[in-house]
């Protein structure tokens, strides 16, 4: 079955920084890749995904890239603020099934 | 739209009971998924269905539990009896119509404390 693996597990930075997270899959057949936040006591939403017909994708202070050949995706903060601090998991997708495979999470903190 | 549904948001039982965990996915939805999270394990997937149909259950942790949708607005985890190892906040999911890249939606989730 399909395999996420994350990095790092914990990253802090300072506010206006950027953060970066990084993933990688094992199933070349992954072509979906969501990634969700979650704070604390809350449950996880989605922020932003990518599909494998696409190389990147923005959304304001967020973008996500991905590169098939070498199987690993990542997500970008830009200009980071306090709110931006929560836990941060990535996941990948087969094309026709439903089931998701998350990664182990990052947990992201924004230093004032 | 109310979104996922999840009852109850917190239980405390004693280790041995049976506890039942309810969800009412989004209207419309087609597919359910239960989730498990601790600190340990983290976001663990146990089962999802497809129509009311169990496609998954390889990540049921043991016989102890068991998991029904006996319609497309209403779906339950039962774990009997229960151990304190049981303890940690179990979420639902649903999503749309099937194919690529449909967004799971997440319940509030129950957290479960068996005592």
């Amino acid at each position: 079955g399909e395999n996420v693996e994350q990095h790092p597990s914990t990253l802090s930075v300072q506010e206006g920084d950027s953060a970066v997270i990084k993933c990688t899959y094992s199933d070349s057949a992954s072509n979906y890749f969501p990634w969700y936040k979650q704070e604390l006591g809350k449950r996880p939403q989605l922020i932003i995904d990518i599909r494998s017909n696409v190389g990147e994708k923005k959304d304001q202070r967020i973008a996500v890239t991905l590169n098939k050949t070498a199987k690993h995706f990542s997500l970008h903060i830009t200009e980071t603020q306090p709110e931006d601090s929560a836990v941060y998991f990535c996941a990948a997708s087969i094309s026709s099934y439903q089931k998701v495979t998350f990664g182990t999470g990052t947990k992201l903190q924004v230093i004032p | 739209d109310a979104g996922v549904i999840q009852s109850p948001r917190h239980e405390v039982t004693e280790m041995g009971q049976e506890v039942t965990l309810r969800c009412k996915p989004i209207s419309g939805h087609n597919s359910l998924f239960w989730y498990r999270q601790t600190m340990m394990r983290g976001l663990e997937l146990l089962i999802y269905f497809n129509n009311n149909v169990p496609i998954d259950d390889s990540g049921m942790p043991e016989d102890r539990f068991s998991a029904k949708m006996p319609n497309a607005s209403f779906s339950t985890l039962k774990i009997q009896p229960s151990e304190p190892r049981d303890s940690a906040v179990y979420f639902c999911a649903s999503s749309g119509r099937g194919g690529v890249g449909d967004t799971q939606y997440f319940g509030p989730g129950t957290r479960l404390t068996v005592l």
